[in-house]
């Protein structure tokens, strides 16, 4: 049963640039979400997928979009990038519509701007 | 808004003893609350959760948390340490949304161990 995927591993950018990421969700799962981790710091919530449709939103502004594929996998798309936007990006998925939830993290993208 | 604090920005432990790492928590209604281990370079692995109900909860490797609503604390244990457990803990907490919610994570507990 494979978890939760991310690609690529490790990225980086140049200021001023778009980048995106993807992640696959862990088999069963039909939510996603994403969260920024800044080093030395605990992760972030960016938003959430489910449906195709983002459901909540972080205190992120307008450069960082998303999308919900049918398949469940999604994209982060970080528009504009600055410097401060360098961290570790971490997807998890959940199943929303069992109960009490809990989210399984894949391993994240190490994006780099410069 | 909710918020998560951990005090404790490093703690060292020596092999073999017990640990305790804190964490206190802000949320208006009945938090879920969680704990996640991170190793460097990897994704978060979760260790236990609190939804309801006995507020002592067993988790994997060993680590248990205990809830306290009085104190808005769900602080983490394990009896005793092993190398491998070096690593650096979260906390975080989540709504009652049945997975709708984001979590809020604390800034993280670097845990050392020492030989």
């Amino acid at each position: 049963d494979a978890g939760v995927t991310q690609s690529p591993t490790h990225l980086i950018k140049t200021r001023g640039q778009q980048v995106t990421l993807r992640c696959s969700p862990k088999s069963g799962h039909d939510t996603v979400s994403w969260y920024q981790q800044a080093l030395g710091q605990g992760p972030q919530f960016i938003f959430q997928y489910y449906e195709e449709e983002e459901r909540q939103r972080g205190n992120f502004p307008d450069r960082f979009s998303g999308h919900q594929f049918p398949n469940y996998s999604s994209e982060l798309n970080v528009n504009a990038l600055l410097l401060g936007d360098s961290a570790l990006y971490l997807c998890a998925s959940s199943l929303r519509l069992t109960g009490p939830y809990e989210q399984y993290f894949g391993p994240g993208t190490r994006l780099t701007v410069t | 808004a909710q918020s998560v604090t951990q005090p404790d920005i490093h703690i060292t432990v020596s092999e073999g003893a017990s640990l305790e790492l804190r964490c206190n928590y802000s949320y208006g209604a009945t938090p879920y609350l969680f704990w996640y281990v991170q190793s460097p370079g990897q994704g978060l692995q979760l260790l236990l959760k609190y939804f309801s109900g006995d507020t002592l909860v067993q988790g994997i490797k060993g680590f248990e948390a205990e809830f306290k609503r009085s104190q808005s604390s769900f602080n983490l244990r394990k009896p005793s340490v092993h190398w491998s457990d070096a690593a650096e803990y979260f906390c975080a907490v989540g709504g009652s949304g049945g997975g709708a919610d984001g979590l809020t994570f604390g800034k993280g507990t670097h845990l050392i161990i020492q030989p």
